[in-house]
């Protein structure tokens, strides 16, 4: 009974593909969350949903466009992928705002490598 | 705009020997304060998190944390490492304001512990 979990969990592709990393969660949150960890390791906020609505979006190519079908899902879909668009890709979920009296739940991330 | 620093890359801590990370914060009110822990290909695990009250707080594993306003930090400790705690600690803090808050995460460090 995974709380968020992502598919797939690894994705290879070649540059200019298009491709889509789902999230689910079964928690009963109103809030989604898409986090970018990088080649250091460095996490950083990309998308926030929140009952459906996007509420954050932080500096991100417009070839990313996350999609939420409803409050327990989360999608992102990646247009023309780029070498530098490799990284560990994590969806999240909150009940409220993470960070604000509220932690977030990870999922075991999606691990795209772009060749 | 709130930070996080922690200081130590990687640290490595002898298995049975006590532990100690570090994590500073830049916030200007009163920080919500997290502390996750990322295993190989794994997702974030929380360890635990401070909102208010008593400033030690205990989490799973064995961990706690204390909060030092004065200091602005939040250090992790645990009296005894185990060799199944070598992973990724990421400290995190979040705003207290209203709206649509997010984690900011430090850039992580890495426990190593030898036999």
């Amino acid at each position: 009974d995974t709380a968020v979990s992502q598919t797939p969990k690894y994705l290879v592709t070649q540059m200019g593909n298009d491709k889509s990393i789902k999230c689910e969660q079964n928690l009963g949150h109103d809030t989604m969350y898409w986090y970018k960890q990088d080649s250091k390791k460095f996490l950083k906020i990309m998308f926030s949903y929140n009952n459906k609505e996007l509420i954050i979006n932080e500096t991100v190519p417009n070839r990313f466009s996350p999609k939420s079908p409803d409050k327990a899902h989360l999608n992102l879909h990646i247009n023309s992928l780029e070498l530098g668009d490799s990284a560990v890709y994590f969806c999240a979920s909150s009940q409220g705002a993470a960070g604000y009296n509220t932690e977030a739940f990870f999922g075991q991330g999606t691990r795209l490598t772009v060749v | 705009a709130q930070s996080v620093t922690q200081p130590d890359i990687h640290i490595t801590v002898s298995e049975g020997a006590s532990l100690e990370l570090r994590c500073n914060y830049s916030y200007g009110a009163t920080p919500y304060l997290f502390w996750y822990v990322q295993s190989p290909g794994q997702g974030l695990q929380l360890l635990l998190k401070y909102f208010s009250g008593d400033t030690l707080v205990q989490g799973i594993k064995g961990f706690e944390a204390e909060f030092k306003r004065s200091q602005s930090s939040f250090n992790l400790r645990k009296p005894s490492v185990h060799w199944s705690d070598a992973a990724e600690y990421f400290c995190a803090v979040g705003s207290s304001g209203s709206g649509y808050s997010t984690l900011t995460f430090g850039k992580g460090t890495m426990l190593l512990v030898s036999p």
